[in-house]
Formats: structure tokens, C-alpha cells, sequence
């Protein structure tokens, strides 16, 4: 089975830049996947692979990987950038399974 | 573009089966594999299991002895049941489709992910 680790909660000034962070073994192999979450929605997905944006998506997030880290950066936050956030990826078993981060609640002062 | 919609009992009885249905719109369910998520109030997504539109399926461990998935290509619907639920299991549940890619560092992705429905376990 696989682990994906996320900090829980992260905050950031007004067009400032932040990093969040998930790591795991599996993370090695796979790369992640990042949806956001606001209140009450559904989760969107903001980046998948190496740093693919799906369409509709702000150019200023922005995926990378390092190791056993994956990285999701909010270029310039913007109020409505506040939510949380869940990496995703395979599970490292070959069973091809999937796991989640436990999710990081995005704060923007 | 594709949608994807969920239904099914707002109410189970505890030790009973829950079951849900997502249905596909604005295009073909075939060729993908299909999942379902979950999220207990205030809590973080757990991954179900997912399925093939040939049947095939994948389940987490944890939950894989009580849980069954089904497809319905005519109807461009797949389903999910799982068994013997109690109060735990009382959750917000998604169906989104599961794309991946095979590279040299595979990835996987969910999108477009229906709704939700919320689910509570209660007599």
C-alpha cells in the first residue's frame, strides 16, 4: 500500500507565492495528480502529470516533482485560490490502485 | 463535454447495502475506466475502487470484501454497492472518470468528477 502526506493547513499573503507539498514512496515512480476543493463542491482537478493544466485552469498554478515530493505552486495567490487542496497518484503496489493526501487547507491573508 | 451525475437512497439502514448510480452524459462511457470516491464530513477523499467498461475492476483494500462495482454500457451507467455499511461509511460519494497515462513516470488523473451525493447511514 502507498501513503501520500500533506500539511494540513498552509497560508499565504495576497499575491504572494505558496508551495504545498505531498509526499510519498509512490511518488517516486508516479506523479501526482492536484484537485481543489472549495465549501461544498465538488473537487476540480488543477494539475495532473509531470505539469499539465487541464483547461480553464490559471496559469498560475503550476506542478513539479522532486524525489519522493510532489509540489503544487500557486504563483500570485488570489482570494478565491483559498481551499483545499488533495494530491492524488498510483499506489505503488502495482495493483494499480489509488490513493489521496489527506488534503491542505489553503488560507490566503 | 462530459458529465457525470450520481443517485441513489440519501438514507441507508445500518447493515444494509448501499447502492449508487453514475450516469454518463455528453459522451461515451466505453473505452474508460470509471471510479468512485468518498468523503466523510469534514474529512479528506478516500478512493473506492474503480472499473472498466469491460467489467474489469480494482478495489481499495480496505473496503474491497464489501464492495461491488458494475458497468452498463447500454445505459452509460456503472454503479457501485457496498455491503454491510455503518455509520462510517456515511459520506459524500463521487464518481469521476479515471484517465492515466503509461510514460516513462505514469500518472493517473480524475476528470470530470460528478457532484456528489450524500449518503447517511442511520436507522
Amino acid at each position: 500500500s502507498s501513503e501520500l502526506t500533506q500539511d494540513p493547513a498552509v497560508s499565504v499573503a495576497l499575491g504572494q507565492t505558496v508551495r504545498i507539498t505531498c509526499q510519498g514512496d509512490s511518488l517516486r515512480s508516479y506523479y501526482a495528480s492536484w484537485y481543489q476543493q472549495k465549501p461544498g463542491q465538488a473537487p476540480v482537478l488543477v494539475i495532473y502529470g509531470k505539469n499539465n493544466r487541464p483547461s480553464g485552469i490559471p496559469d498560475r498554478f503550476s506542478g513539479s516533482s522532486s524525489g519522493n515530493t510532489a509540489s503544487l505552486t500557486i504563483t500570485g495567490a488570489q482570494a478565491e485560490d483559498e481551499a483545499d487542496y488533495y494530491c492524488n497518484s498510483r499506489d505503488s503496489s502495482g495493483n494499480h490502485l489509488r490513493v489521496f493526501g489527506g488534503g491542505t487547507k489553503l488560507t490566503v491573508l | 463535454q462530459v458529465q457525470l451525475q450520481e443517485s441513489g437512497p440519501g438514507l441507508v439502514k445500518p447493515s444494509e447495502t448501499l447502492s449508487l448510480t453514475c450516469t454518463v452524459s455528453g459522451g461515451s462511457i466505453s473505452s474508460y475506466y470509471w471510479s468512485w470516491i468518498r468523503q466523510p464530513a469534514g474529512k479528506g477523499l478516500e478512493w473506492i475502487g474503480r472499473i472498466y467498461t469491460s467489467g474489469s475492476t480494482n478495489y481499495n483494500p480496505s473496503l474491497k470484501s464489501r464492495v461491488t462495482m458494475s458497468v452498463d454500457t447500454s445505459k452509460n451507467q456503472f454503479s457501485l454497492k457496498l455491503s454491510s455499511v455503518t455509520a462510517a461509511d456515511t459520506a459524500v460519494y463521487y464518481c469521476a472518470r479515471d484517465l492515466y497515462r503509461v510514460a516513462r513516470y505514469p500518472y493517473n488523473w480524475f476528470d470530470p468528477w460528478g457532484q456528489g451525493t450524500l449518503v447517511t447511514v442511520s436507522s
